[in-house]
């Protein structure tokens, strides 16, 4: 069964730092990695999406990374930003028409 | 484009009646439709895949008889909650792949907040 951890839990730091959250996989035989930010009461934001045959994937001030054979991937933020408080949760699937499996979150705290 | 609605945004029932959730497909054809809960501090754990025109498949402790699944159009999904009860209580939120994208990536609604009496 494929268990997704994501740490830190949760991260608070000042505005204008680059950060790092860190996601990893238990089951390498993945279809693909999706990250995503979910803001309090609301619904989920797809940021990135990246295949089992990728390596890396960008968005604006985003970037994910694709370790599969370690079952790794991270999220880069680059100068946050106090609207990028959220939380941020990363999901496997292993299979174009299975469901996510998503890790717990990391809740983020950008001070301004 | 892949815009995804969910109705109702939020409900509050009596202990033991039915609700019933939708979910749509706005501007594509969705034959997966997913549902999912959250707890409160909680991530969102799959229930179940909904197929068009077909059963749906429930992930293991699902009651399918309590939570009902009918995906009957290609752009209409519900779920119904039976004889709902306060440990019910939850966020469910739906989400659907968009055929032909490359990684078939997931768009989700904004989900619906239950509350149960």
């Amino acid at each position: 069964k494929q268990e997704v951890t994501q740490i830190p839990a949760a991260l608070s730091v000042p505005e204008g730092e680059n950060l790092v959250l860190n996601c990893s996989f238990t089951d390498s035989a993945i279809y693909n990695l999706q990250w995503f930010r979910q803001d309090p009461g609301k619904g989920l934001t797809s940021l990135l999406l990246i295949q089992s045959s990728q390596r890396e994937q960008t968005s604006g001030r985003l970037n994910a990374s694709l370790d599969k054979s370690s079952g790794r991937s991270t999220l880069y933020i680059a100068a946050s930003q106090p609207g990028d408080s959220a939380t941020y949760l990363c999901a496997v699937t292993g299979g174009g028409a299975d469901g996510l499996t998503f890790g717990k979150g990391t809740h983020l705290i950008i001070q301004p | 484009g892949a815009v995804v609605s969910q109705h109702p945004s939020r409900v509050i029932c009596k202990s033991g009646t039915s609700v019933k959730i939708e979910c749509r497909s706005l501007d594509f054809q969705a034959t997966t439709m997913f549902w999912y809960r959250q707890f409160p501090k909680q991530s969102l754990m799959l229930m179940a895949t909904s197929n068009e025109g077909s059963k749906a498949t429930y992930e293991q402790g699902v009651e399918k008889d309590k939570f009902l699944i009918n995906h009957a159009s290609l752009t209409l999904s519900t779920l119904t909650v039976t004889s709902a009860h306060p440990e019910d209580s939850s966020f469910y939120i739906c989400s659907a792949s968009v055929p032909g994208v490359i990684g078939l990536e997931q768009f989700f609604g904004p989900g619906t907040r239950l509350t149960v009496l």
